[in-house]
């Protein structure tokens, strides 16, 4: 059981690159998250999938794209990167149930340049 | 719409001695909170959460933390620090009965202690 997991770890872009951020959880679990982290701002979400075949926006989507592929499955797309785009990038999962414990990746930091 | 506000952005304390990290939350109806720690290079574990049963929660790591209605404030407390502890602390709010369960975090608290 692996939990959450994602990839790359570390990725460096320059600006104007595209790139896909993947995330999977084997937990069987409903809902996943993408979140961004900068120093100072806590973590924010980007957007969020409450179930297999939805998704929708969180408090800062602009620039990102996303795709629950199936129920494990979740991936974070930056279609054309900004150096505003540097951050550590975490996917969380939340079991099926109610506003529980979510469960985080190992995160995926970021450089764009 | 929710909110949590994380008093202290670093905090320093003596090893053995009492850790306090302040959170107060905004909230229409009773929320769930959360305390998340992160090591570094790491990503969110989960410390304790509370979720309308008892107002004093117990966690991992010797960590525990008192809702308080009153005062809408869910402070994250431990008798004495270990070096061990010394890492960023986020707390998380959720009222987001609707099936989308949306969480708002704070902006962290990070935790240093000295020898």
């Amino acid at each position: 059981n692996a939990g959450v997991t994602q990839t790359p770890k570390f990725q460096v872009l320059k600006t104007g690159q595209s790139m896909t951020l993947q995330c999977a959880q084997d937990m069987n679990h409903n809902s996943m998250y993408w979140y961004r982290q900068d120093p100072g701002m806590g973590l924010r979400l980007i957007y969020y999938s409450a179930s297999e075949g939805t998704t929708d926006k969180g408090e800062v989507p602009n620039g990102y794209n996303v795709s629950r592929l199936n129920k494990r499955e979740f991936s974070l797309r930056l279609e054309s990167a900004a150096p505003s785009q540097t951050s550590v990038y975490f996917c969380a999962s939340l079991p099926a149930g109610g506003p529980g414990t979510q469960y985080f990746g190992p995160g995926t930091r970021l450089l764009v340049l | 719409a929710q909110s949590v506000t994380q008093l202290g952005s670093h905090v320093s304390v003596s090893e053995g001695a009492l850790v306090l990290l302040r959170c107060n939350y905004s909230s229409s109806v009773p929320p769930y909170l959360f305390w998340y720690v992160q090591y570094p290079n790491q990503g969110l574990q989960l410390l304790l959460k509370y979720t309308s049963a008892a107002t004093l929660v117990k966690g991992i790591n010797g960590f525990e933390a008192e809702f308080k209605k009153s005062e809408t404030s869910f402070h994250l407390t431990k008798p004495s620090a270990h070096m061990s502890d010394a890492a960023e602390y986020f707390c998380a709010v959720s009222d987001d009965f609707s099936g989308t369960y949306k969480y708002i975090f704070g902006t962290g608290t990070r935790l240093k202690v000295l020898a």
